[in-house]
This record gives structure tokens, C-alpha cells and sequence, in this order.
């Protein structure tokens, strides 16, 4: 089955660049997305990558995807305070019908000033 | 902007009463979908709606659950009886078609907490 996974929490200075891993399982996925939920709110895409694309930028993000390992990473450069929030990796298996997401368990990133 | 709306955006409810949820997604957004967020995990889909029409229903607890989506516009989500581990978050979700990069647009969600 599906199985997304993510490290628990990031920390980083305000300034420096913050990198949030995630690893997938299923090999058929053809959308991955990046997701930042602040406390008590939705969620807001951030970025998504196509699965035969290996990099995606987009002013401060920058998205990896190494579909050898099924690895996925977002880069956020120059962080600030105002990233602070859960963020969420989810792919979207090519196997289900429509566009049932399946999400890891988010990493919270904190940002110290 | 366009935006998905939900209510109630709380509520607190004892084990064994019913609960609804209410959410019109962003006009003209045919794909519907519900998640439930348990406090520290990701969302996790319970129901997708193509219009009026059930797609994808595997994950709902059909024994206490129950969405319908009657015009194919708004939606509601039923829970009956709550349990004490029904207390999450209920997000909905709309997008503009089921394909493609598909871009799900998420409303504020519903804090469930069942006493």
C-alpha cells in the first residue's frame, strides 16, 4: 500500500535555508505536492512536481525529487519567521481513481529569530 | 479569492450524539472531498464526491459515517453516534476536475472534540 513518511520537526535560524525530507512508496505516483498548514487552518499548497520532472523552483522553494530512492525534498531558502507552520508531503498514486491524496504526517518547522 | 467554506469551525459534542458538518466548495469545483486530521498526523481521505456521485468512499466508517452531496454543490458529513475517537480535524477539500495536477483547494476545517 501507500506509505508516506516524514521527519517530526525541523529547526532553523531565520535567514539560513530549511530542508524537509519526505519518502514515498508507491512507485506509480504522478503528482507529488508540498503542503504548509499554520495552527488551526487549512491547508495551502505550496508547490507540487510532476513525476517525471526531477527539480522545480519557484521564487524561494525549490522542490527535488529523486525517483530512484522515492525521495522528495523542499528547499526553503532564506526562512523566515513567518514559515513557521506543518508541512505536508502527499502523492497521488497513478492506481486510484480520481485524485485521492495521500499525505505524510508533516514535519513543523520552526523558525528561531 | 474564491475560498472553501466549513461549519461549524468547532464543535464539542458527548459520545453518542450525531454531529454534522457542512462545506460548499469553490464554485464550479465538481470534485468534492472530505479528510480527517487526528491531531499530529496528516489528513486522511474519507470521501470524494465527483458531483452528486460517491467515487471513492473505502476509508469511511459506513457503520457511524455518512456524506451526501445531493445537488452536487454543497456537502455534509454525518457522524452517528460519536465516538471519543472521532475528536479531529474535518477538512474539506474541492478541486476543479478529478485529473490533471487536479489542485485541491482546502477549507478552514471543523475541530471535532467528542466528551
Amino acid at each position: 500500500g501507500e506509505d508516506v513518511e516524514q521527519s517530526l520537526f525541523l529547526s532553523v535560524r531565520e535567514g539560513d535555508s530549511s530542508v524537509i525530507n519526505c519518502t514515498y512508496t508507491d512507485s506509480s505516483s504522478t503528482y507529488l505536492y508540498w503542503y504548509k498548514q499554520e495552527p488551526g487552518a487549512g491547508l495551502q499548497l505550496l508547490t507540487y512536481i510532476f513525476s517525471n520532472m526531477d527539480m522545480k523552483q519557484d521564487q524561494r522553494l525549490t522542490v527535488l525529487l529523486n525517483k530512484k530512492d522515492k525521495h522528495l525534498s523542499l528547499r526553503i531558502a532564506d526562512t523566515q519567521t513567518g514559515d513557521s507552520a506543518i508541512y505536508f508531503c502527499a502523492e497521488r498514486p497513478n492506481n486510484n481513481a480520481g485524485n485521492m491524496l495521500t499525505f505524510g504526517g508533516g514535519t513543523r518547522l520552526m523558525v528561531k529569530p | 479569492e474564491a475560498e472553501v467554506a466549513q461549519s461549524p469551525r468547532y464543535k464539542i459534542t458527548e459520545k453518542s450524539q450525531a454531529v454534522a458538518f457542512w462545506c460548499d466548495p469553490i464554485s464550479g469545483h465538481a470534485t468534492l472531498y472530505w479528510y480527517r486530521q487526528i491531531l499530529g498526523q496528516g489528513p486522511e481521505l474519507l470521501v470524494q464526491f465527483q458531483d452528486e456521485s460517491v467515487v471513492d468512499d473505502s476509508q469511511l466508517p459506513k457503520d457511524r459515517f455518512s456524506a451526501e452531496r445531493l445537488k452536487g454543490v454543497d456537502s455534509t458529513l454525518k457522524i452517528q453516534p460519536a465516538e471519543l475517537g472521532d475528536s479531529a480535524m474535518y477538512l474539506c477539500a474541492s478541486s476543479l476536475r478529478g485529473g490533471g495536477e487536479g489542485e485541491q483547494f482546502f477549507g478552514p476545517g471543523t475541530r471535532l472534540t467528542v466528551l
